[in-house]
């Protein structure tokens, strides 16, 4: 069973800075999830990444496949940003998906 | 579309007490799941389904029972509710074209159950 990690698990930063948000996984996999939740809200499909990096608005996401870790980067981060941010590592079955924890992430204004 | 509708949104039991979560999607995906998600931890699969007719059983299984009748409709049905079960659950579906766990998959809004 794939091992997901994520760090860090809690993040306070201030509108406009620079957010990054760390991702390991144990066994190779076929794809990276990354997810949003906010608050007493459902989860949203960010991005999924199976190689290289992808960037959508203000979030970008890279992964490295032999170093088995993928990253979520925020710039110009902003209040609404605050969520918690849950990577998922596929080995392509149908039950192959395993979670990370999530990072909470708070963004003041 | 309205993506996927997850029903009720919050629910209270007694233990022993049996109930049905309802998800319904409407983008003919042929994959859906079921999720809990409990603090410190992440989201669990409970069971899935490749496509109607079809369902197999996730990590936690137990206590649970699904079926697919339908490529629209995924209910999970609780047994006889136990404190365990107390957790936030999510269904998700995805098309199940690409290869399952490689393609976006689409969440429900989540239900919180307490049983007592």
């Amino acid at each position: 069973k794939n091992e997901v990690e994520q760090s860090p698990q809690n993040l306070t930063a201030q509108e406009g800075e620079f957010i990054t948000i760390n991702c390991s996984y144990s066994v190779g996999i076929s794809a990276l999830h990354w997810l949003q939740q906010h608050p007493g809200g459902g989860i949203v499909s960010l991005f999924m990444l199976s190689s290289g990096k992808k960037k959508h608005g203000r979030l970008i996401a890279t992964i490295n496949i032999q170093e088995k870790h993928s990253s979520l980067h925020i710039t110009a981060s902003h209040p609404r940003d605050s969520a918690v941010y849950i990577c998922a590592a596929s080995g392509g079955g149908a039950d192959g998906l395993t979670f990370g924890k999530g990072t909470h992430l708070i963004i003041q204004p | 579309n309205a993506g996927v509708t997850q029903t009720p949104k919050f629910q209270v039991l007694k233990t022993g007490q049996s109930m049905t979560l309802q998800c319904a999607q409407d983008m003919n995906h042929e994959y859906m799941s079921w999720y809990r998600q409990d603090p410190g931890m992440g989201l669990r699969l409970i069971h899935y389904s490749v496509g109607a007719g079809i369902t197999d059983q996730g990590e936690v299984p137990n206590g649970y029972n699904v079926s697919r009748s339908t490529t629209e409709d995924f209910p999970l049905r609780l047994l006889s509710a136990a404190p365990s079960q107390t957790s936030v659950y999510f269904c998700a579906s995805s098309p199940g074209t690409g290869g399952y766990g490689n393609e976006k998959l689409f969440f429900g809004s989540g239900t919180q159950l307490s049983v007592l």
